[in-house]
């Protein structure tokens, strides 16, 4: 099965910088995606690890593990406007596409 | 790029009735879309995959016969909840993946719709 890890809930000041760890335990691995989800509203894409170490883009930035099954996206100037959830989600198997998410982790900008 | 879109995006129906939810990819083609439901602060649990030309594959526990999906072509994915019950409440999210384009892995969601049987 697929065992997909996130803090429930981050509380961050308006300028700061916030971690969100993401560890998994899935039958094969085949990337691991970031969303961004704010109420009532789809997810948006924000980034994909597949090789190990760190993707920047822009003031997110995400990075992975393969061999301790471990992901973190690093919000750097964090404005109010990044108050949502952020989904961790990983495809397991290469024959298909389908992603498995974490239940999320809900980050409130604080001024 | 890369725009879903799903119609309606709000619909209230009453007990017994079927609904009909379009998922449209509008500027790629899509061989494989997918149907997923998210309860409130809840993360989204996948339904279906819904392959253009061929059967929808279910994920266990899913009733294919209760949530009808048709991929007519490469840019149109339907998802039918047939005989709706309050229980089938819920935001049904849809997202497609570029078959074509760069990255053939990302999917890209909907943005959503809000059913509420009354």
């Amino acid at each position: 099965g697929q065992n997909i890890d996130q803090p429930t809930e981050m509380t961050a000041t308006e300028g700061a910088i916030v971690q969100i760890n993401c560890t998994y335990q899935t039958s094969g691995f085949n990337g691991l995606f970031w969303y961004q989800q704010h109420a009532g509203e789809a997810p948006t894409f924000l980034s994909y690890n597949v090789l190990d170490g760190l993707e920047e883009k822009g003031r997110f930035s995400s990075f992975l593990s393969r061999s301790k099954g471990y992901s973190y996206l690093l919000l750097k100037e964090l404005q109010m406007k990044d108050s949502a959830s952020y989904l961790c989600a990983v495809r397991g198997r290469s024959n298909d596409y389908k992603l498995s998410f974490g239940a999320g982790t809900t980050v409130t900008v604080r001024a | 790029g890369a725009v879903v879109s799903q119609h309606p995006s709000r619909v209230i129906c009453k007990s017994g009735t079927s609904v009909k939810i379009e998922c449209r990819s509008l500027d790629f083609q899509a061989t494989t879309m997918f149907w997923y439901r998210q309860f409130p602060k809840q993360s989204l649990m996948l339904m279906a995959t819904s392959n253009e030309g061929s059967k929808a594959t279910y994920e266990q526990g899913v009733e294919k016969d209760k949530f009808l999906i048709n991929h007519a072509s490469l840019t149109l994915s339907t998802l039918t909840v047939t005989s709706a019950h309050p229980e089938d409440s819920s935001f049904y999210i849809c997202s497609a993946r570029d078959s074509y384009g760069e990255s053939t892995d990302t999917q890209y969601f909907g943005p959503g719709t809000r059913l509420t049987v009354l």
